[in-house]
């Protein structure tokens, strides 16, 4: 697609449950960036992967934290046992190449943790 | 380690004005971005920066790169309500992640 699609766009679980996040990158964009939008507007960098494979991880909390790209599926981040800190705005961004191109951003999933 | 200083962090302005943000880095790096964000919403991206002296122009948006000083700036012409938004400057890794700025909310009153 033209367009970096995530869903859903909303996503509330109680403390401790497991949420799942997922990120269709635009067609022929090879990377996928995954950050993290805190309620000070604060981004942070969690995982990106270059196709299938991870390229840079040193943003994830690993304990909890896990995310897959496989071929042919959308990419997802998954959170085991969510913390009420885990509250945020995921967003998805995806590159031809990062070297000279733009990141594309999708429109986000919010996840509310109670 | 790569950090990003953005100031100011908050700024009301009236329409007709002009101003600028300012995008502090600490270490090198060949690529910059702006992006605004409106309330709710995902991130458009503004200008791509790539190398030094890079100035880039949208409407009444420019915004240049000096890399010797690690500093970027976006500036603002005769500003009018619809630029009212936060502004992210970025700035790409070495291994490509973005590490960003906290943000500019601009205001602009009628």
């Amino acid at each position: 697609g033209e367009e970096v699609a995530q869903t859903p766009k909303h996503l509330v679980r109680g403390e401790g449950q497991k949420a799942k996040l997922y990120c269709a990158p635009i067609k022929g964009h090879s990377y996928v960036f995954w950050y993290q939008q805190v309620l000070k507007n604060e981004f942070k960098f969690l995982i990106s992967f270059q196709n299938e494979n991870v390229f840079d991880e040193t943003g994830m909390p690993k304990e909890r934290f896990s995310a897959k790209c496989l071929p042919n599926s959308p990419c997802s981040l998954e959170i085991q046992a969510t913390k009420l800190e885990d509250s945020a705005v995921y967003f998805c961004a995806s590159s031809q190449s990062p070297s000279w191109d733009e990141q594309y951003f999708g429109p986000g999933t919010r996840l509310t943790v109670t | 380690e790569l950090k990003v200083e953005q100031n100011p962090l908050f700024l009301s302005m009236q329409e007709g004005k002009n101003y600028t943000i300012y995008c502090n880095y600490s270490t090198t790096s060949d690529r910059l971005y702006w992006y605004r964000q409106d309330p709710g919403k995902s991130l458009e991206s503004l200008f791509v920066l790539l190398s030094n002296g890079a100035v880039k122009q949208e409407g009444r948006l420019m915004a240049s790169l000096d890399t010797k000083a690690r500093l970027s700036t976006l500036h603002i012409t005769a500003a009018v309500h619809d630029l009212s938004a936060t502004y992210f400057c970025a700035v790409g890794d070495s291994n490509y992640q973005l590490i960003w700025g906290a943000g500019t909310k601009l205001i602009i009153k009628p």
